[in-house]
């Protein structure tokens, strides 16, 4: 069976700081991996998705970036956090894509 | 642009029926995902709808009307811990998910 796994579950960094979550899944080659933000009370804001290794779709222009170095890992990262930056991480895999998602666990950032 | 509808908040008492409504207007239409969001925790997916109907999948039912721009999750026989938030996302003619802001379900004893 299939499992994804993001980590860490929570994190606290201050405002300048880098961020670097990474997800990662087990039981399928070459998924669609995808990069979610929600803030509090709200939806689903697709930040990026990969339909392969190095190729990768950015949907909202800003500070973060993404990398998928391996098959089956999926990296966000920000080499300055601002406040705004603050959220819940849903990191989300398909099998392709018209297939549903499956998320993962999630990573709460607060920037202080 | 593209835009989905859903009730922010609706109430129900434990054992009854409740209908969560979604209405859609996007490019193009290549099926509605319904999901279950507990607080704290990440998205589950609960149901597909690519064809006009019903699909029951034990006591959750997901209606679709293509024409109307339309669908409905339907909770039979309601548990404490169907107290969630449901979203619905639409995947467009670009194949890219769409997502509703999610209905914020509460079950009262």
């Amino acid at each position: 069976s299939q499992t994804i796994h993001q980590w860490p579950a929570t994190l606290v960094q201050p405002v300048g700081s880098p961020l670097s979550l990474e997800c990662t899944v087990e039981g399928t080659s070459n998924p669609n991996l995808y990069w979610y933000r929600q803030a509090a009370g709200r939806g689903l804001q697709l930040l990026f998705y990969s339909v392969g290794i190095g190729q990768i779709s950015s949907e909202v222009p800003q500070n973060l970036s993404a990398s998928r170095p391996q098959d089956r890992q999926f990296i966000l990262s920000s080499k300055k956090l601002l406040l705004s930056d603050s959220g819940f991480y849903l990191c989300a895999w398909g099998r392709d894509e018209k297939s549903e998602q499956f998320f993962g666990p999630g990573t709460r950032l607060t920037v202080l | 642009g593209q835009n989905i509808d859903q009730p922010t908040e609706m109430t129900a008492t434990e054992g009854a029926i409740v209908q969560i409504n979604c209405t859609y207007q996007t490019s193009g239409f290549n099926g509605l995902f319904w999901y279950q969001q507990h607080a704290g925790e990440a998205p589950t997916f609960l149901s597909y709808n690519v064809l006009d109907g019903l699909e029951e999948k034990g006591r959750f039912s997901s209606f679709l009307s293509r024409s109307k721009g339309y669908s409905y999750l339907l909770l039979k026989e309601l548990q404490m811990k169907d107290s969630a938030s449901y979203l619905c996302a639409v995947l467009d003619s670009n194949y890219q998910l769409i997502w509703g802001a999610g209905t914020k379900l509460i079950i009262k004893p």
